[in-house]
This record gives C-alpha cells, sequence and structure tokens, in this order.
C-alpha cells in the first residue's frame, strides 16, 4: 500500500499525559499537513511542511502542540499535558510539490489517529 | 478571511434520486482551487474533484457532475441516480493557500 499511514489508529491517554503520532507520507510527497477534526465538524488545519520546513502553523496549535518532519519524510505531532479538548481524530495528508502553484495539487489523506483523553 | 459554507447538514435520499450538495465559499484571493472530498464510514478522505478559479466549466464523471459558478461563489456538486454506497460526508473545501479550509460537511444518506 503506497498511501498515506498513521500510527496509531487510536489512542486512548489520561489527562496530563503526553502523546505522539506519526505520519508517513507517499514517498514523493514534498509536502506533509496535519490536520484536526471534531465529530460533526470538517477537518481544520493545524500545520504543514515542505520537506523539512514548517512554513505555517495555525493559532489553533498551542504551545502544547508541537510538530517534526525531520529528515522530510515521516513526520510527528505531540500534544503534551493533554486535555480533554483535544479529544479528536487527528488527520495526516500529503501532495507533491510538483511546478503547479501552491494549493493546485490535491492532499492525500490518511486513515487519522482518533484521540480520546479520559 | 476564508470561509466555505455547507448549508445542507443532512440529506437523505432513497437509491436511484438525484441529490444535489450545495457549497458557497468566500475568498478574497483571485486565483484558487476548489476541491471535493468524501469521507465514508470507515474515516478516511477521499479526493473527488478540483476546480480552479478560472475555470468554470462544468465537470461531469459517471454519475458525479460539479457546478462551478463564480458570480454566485458556489462549487455545487450532484450525484445522479444516487447508490447505497453513496452514503457518507461530503465536504467542499478551498485552499487558502496550500492549506485547505474545509466546509462543516453534507452527510448523504442513500436508503435502498
Amino acid at each position: 500500500d503506497t498511501g498515506v499511514s498513521q500510527d496509531p489508529r487510536h489512542k486512548i491517554t489520561k489527562r496530563g499525559q503526553n502523546v505522539t503520532f506519526r505520519c508517513d507520507p507517499i514517498s514523493e510527497h514534498n509536502r506533509l499537513y496535519w490536520y484536526r477534526q471534531t465529530l460533526g465538524q470538517g477537518p481544520e488545519f493545524l500545520t504543514y511542511f515542505q520537506n523539512e520546513a514548517q512554513l505555517e502553523k495555525s493559532r489553533l496549535l498551542s504551545d502544547r502542540f508541537s510538530a517534526e518532519r525531520p529528515k522530510g519524510s515521516f513526520s510527528t505531532l505531540e500534544i503534551q499535558r493533554t486535555e480533554q479538548g483535544d479529544s479528536a481524530m487527528y488527520l495526516c495528508a500529503s501532495s507533491p510539490l510538483g511546478g503547479g502553484p501552491v494549493g493546485y495539487y490535491e492532499q492525500y489523506f490518511g486513515p487519522g489517529t482518533r484521540l480520546t483523553v479520559t | 478571511a476564508q470561509k466555505v459554507t455547507q448549508a445542507q447538514t443532512e440529506i437523505s435520499v432513497v437509491e436511484k434520486e438525484d441529490v444535489t450538495l450545495d457549497c458557497v465559499y468566500e475568498t478574497r484571493d483571485t486565483t484558487y482551487y476548489l476541491f471535493w472530498y468524501k469521507q465514508p464510514p470507515s474515516g478516511e478522505l477521499v479526493f473527488l474533484i478540483r476546480r480552479n478559479s478560472f475555470d468554470e466549466q462544468n465537470e461531469i464523471s459517471g454519475r458525479y457532475s460539479w457546478n462551478f459558478q463564480k458570480s454566485t461563489s458556489s462549487f455545487n456538486f450532484t450525484i445522479t441516480a444516487s447508490q447505497v454506497v453513496d452514503s457518507a460526508v461530503y465536504f467542499c473545501a478551498l485552499t487558502s493557500p496550500g492549506k485547505l479550509i474545509f466546509g462543516q460537511g453534507t452527510t448523504l444518506q442513500v436508503k435502498p
């Protein structure tokens, strides 16, 4: 399977614990995105990388959230001191850089990591 | 600010009926891209179509068709002769730029 993969698929944690999620994009894709989706809502943008550079962060990404893409391949999203409000589906997507303008290429999404904070 | 509005929260139809999902967007960009994604019960978002702001031609792909009207800032999606397998949440999205701004989604239920 050459699609976007995410690990773990489900995570249950207690409030105050730290969690880390991993995303492996499609291998030839330079751009990698993180979104958060709560029940009944559309995905909300968190951050994105072009190769290893983090180019944009949403104001939704509080100081407790950090994302990395150290070698321009896989990415990790860490949430420190989790809160119940962090319970959501965390989606990763990737797209090629290509020669087109920014935003031209569709993003391919992984299956998501469902986080439940108790 | 960019915004996407999908006013229909849920639609229920009987198989073989045609159904149109509405999408209205707001942007100040002159160049932008619009997308439709499908999210079946399994949860993974599936890309359906991309349309750029300079191309207002309607597009048809099998039972799916899309109507883009820049004058009304709308990008509507029609499924002809709906099938049970079309049951899913459908999202309209706008680039801003690079990242996607999603609407709240429309849940389509197709009953046999």
